[in-house]
C-alpha cells in the first residue's frame, strides 16, 4: 500500500525567506505526485502535479525518485502563501488511479 | 462550469441519531466522487470513491455507509453516529478515468455531541 508522509505538520518563517515543505512518499511502483493547498476560509484546490514541471505562484517541486521524495520549495515566501498544504500520490495500478492518498498537511505560516 | 455542493454546511447531531450528508456536482457527466473526513493531525482520509452509480469503494471500515443514487449525487450516512464521528468531511469529484485533479466541495463540520 502506498503511504505519504509530511513530517511538519507546523512550519513557520518570515516573509523573504526561503520556504521547503517536504514530502516523502512510500510506494513500489511509479507515482504522480502532487501538491494540494488550502488558504483560509477557502476550498481545498491543486496547486501542482510534478508531471507538468511546472512553476505555481513560484512554488516548484521535483520528484526524486532515489530518496522517494517530493519537497515543495519557493526562494522567497509572502505573507499569502500561508495556508495548509497537502502532498499527495496517485498510484498508477488496477484500481488504485481513481484514488489520492494524501498526508497529513502542513500548516505553512508566513510571517511579516 | 463545474460546480460542487455539499448541505448542510453545519451540522450538530447526538450519539445515536442517524446521519445524512449529500453532495452533488453540476456540469460534468460521470465524475468520480469522493468523501474524506479531514481532521486536525490525522490530515485527509479518504472513506469512499465512486467511479459510477450504484459502485461505491470503502476504504477505511467504520460507522459510515456511502451511495450513489444518481450520477451527480453522492450520500454519506451513518444509522447511529458516534462521538468519533466528529470532524470535517469534505466531499470532490474528478474527470471520469482520472483522479488526479479532484475538485473540492466546501464541507460540512459535523459534531456529534
Amino acid at each position: 500500500a502506498q503511504r505519504v508522509t509530511q513530517p511538519e505538520k507546523l512550519l513557520s518563517v518570515f516573509k523573504g525567506a526561503p520556504v521547503e515543505l517536504k514530502c516523502n512518499y512510500s510506494y513500489s511502483g511509479s507515482p504522480e505526485l502532487f501538491w494540494y493547498v488550502q488558504y483560509s476560509r477557502q476550498r481545498l484546490q491543486l496547486l501542482l502535479r510534478h508531471i507538468s514541471r511546472e512553476s505555481i505562484k513560484g512554488f516548484t517541486a521535483d520528484l526524486n525518485k532515489g530518496e522517494t521524495s517530493f519537497h515543495l520549495k519557493k526562494p522567497f515566501a509572502q505573507e499569502e502563501d500561508s495556508a495548509m498544504y497537502y502532498c499527495a500520490l496517485r498510484a498508477n495500478s488496477g484500481g488504485s488511479n481513481y484514488k489520492l492518498t494524501f498526508g497529513k498537511g502542513t500548516l505553512l505560516t508566513v510571517n511579516p | 462550469s463545474q460546480t460542487i455542493h455539499q448541505w448542510p454546511a453545519t451540522l450538530v447531531q447526538p450519539v445515536g441519531s442517524p446521519l445524512s450528508l449529500e453532495c452533488t456536482v453540476e456540469g460534468t457527466s460521470n465524475p468520480n466522487l469522493y468523501w474524506y473526513r479531514q481532521a486536525a493531525g490525522r490530515g485527509l482520509q479518504l472513506l469512499f470513491y465512486s467511479v459510477g452509480i450504484g459502485q461505491i469503494s470503502s476504504e477505511v471500515p467504520q460507522n459510515l455507509s456511502a451511495s450513489r443514487p444518481q450520477d451527480r449525487q453522492f450520500i454519506l450516512s451513518s444509522k447511529k453516529l458516534l462521538l468519533s464521528d466528529s470532524g470535517f468531511y469534505l466531499c470532490a469529484w474528478s474527470v471520469g478515468g482520472s483522479s488526479y485533479e479532484q475538485y473540492f466541495g466546501p464541507g460540512t463540520r459535523l459534531t456529534v455531541t
